[in-house]
């Protein structure tokens, strides 16, 4: 799986949106970027993942470059509850792939009041 | 709520002992994983079990076991406990039939060793 590169850490305002970017220069054809959060200690959490096109859900939308070298990951409204660990991985999806997680060491995202 | 469940939530014990940790999937998931975070070493993959049989293996040390039973519970074994094995084991699942990548954590244990 290819390797990721991440900022240590970020601030953000409340009720501003968070842009978290990640790299990932290595990336190959198949595979996909996924993004976790983990809060305080909790067992992390799902957030988005894609392949080339932008992704949006719920919490937030996923911006990949055309070269697909690069992406970001967008809350659109943080608040203090989105204080976290975010994690950007990168893996091959489908029954060629075990399945499992390989987690780096994340950004920090700290939401100030 | 994830629908992952992991007993004990906490747990003390002391060095040279041994533990077992538990995890429940969430109902119809297949596969489960054993993650281990602590504080200077990251989240770290420990192994993976699927329908009961090892799928992957990670940096899980020879003092650690796992295994899957026939209702998807998974078990954790950690003996000959050191200091160092002090963490929080984190426990995931997911359906696997497609591979997409998105794996449900339980709440983890913590286990301290003294």
């Amino acid at each position: 799986d290819a390797k990721t590169t991440q900022p240590t850490s970020m601030d953000c305002a409340e009720g501003r949106a968070a842009n978290l970017p990640c790299n990932h220069s290595t990336i190959s054809g198949n595979e996909y970027v996924y993004w976790y959060r983990q809060i305080h200690s909790q067992g992390p959490q799902y957030i988005i993942h894609g392949l080339k096109n932008n992704e949006t859900n719920e919490m937030a939308s996923l911006i990949i470059t055309e070269d697909r070298k690069s992406s970001t990951l967008i809350l659109p409204h943080a608040t203090l509850r989105d204080t976290a660990v975010y994690y950007c991985i990168v893996r091959v999806a489908g029954s060629s792939n075990t399945g499992k997680l390989i987690f780096g060491q994340g950004t920090t995202l700290q939401v100030k009041p | 709520d994830s629908g992952v469940t992991q007993t004990p939530k906490h747990l003390i014990t002391a060095t040279g002992q041994r533990v077992t940790l538990r995890c429940s999937p969430r109902s119809g998931d297949l596969s489960v994983y054993w993650y281990q975070q602590s504080l200077d070493q990251g989240l770290q993959f420990l192994i993976q079990y699927y329908n009961g049989e090892e799928r992957a293996k990670g940096n899980i040390l020879e003092r650690f076991s796992a295994q899957q039973f026939p209702d998807l519970h998974s078990e954790l074994n950690l003996s000959s406990l050191e200091l160092g094995d002090s963490a929080l084991y984190f426990c995931a699942s997911s359906v696997d039939k497609l591979n997409t990548g998105e794996l449900f954590f339980g709440e983890g244990s913590r286990l301290t060793v003294l």
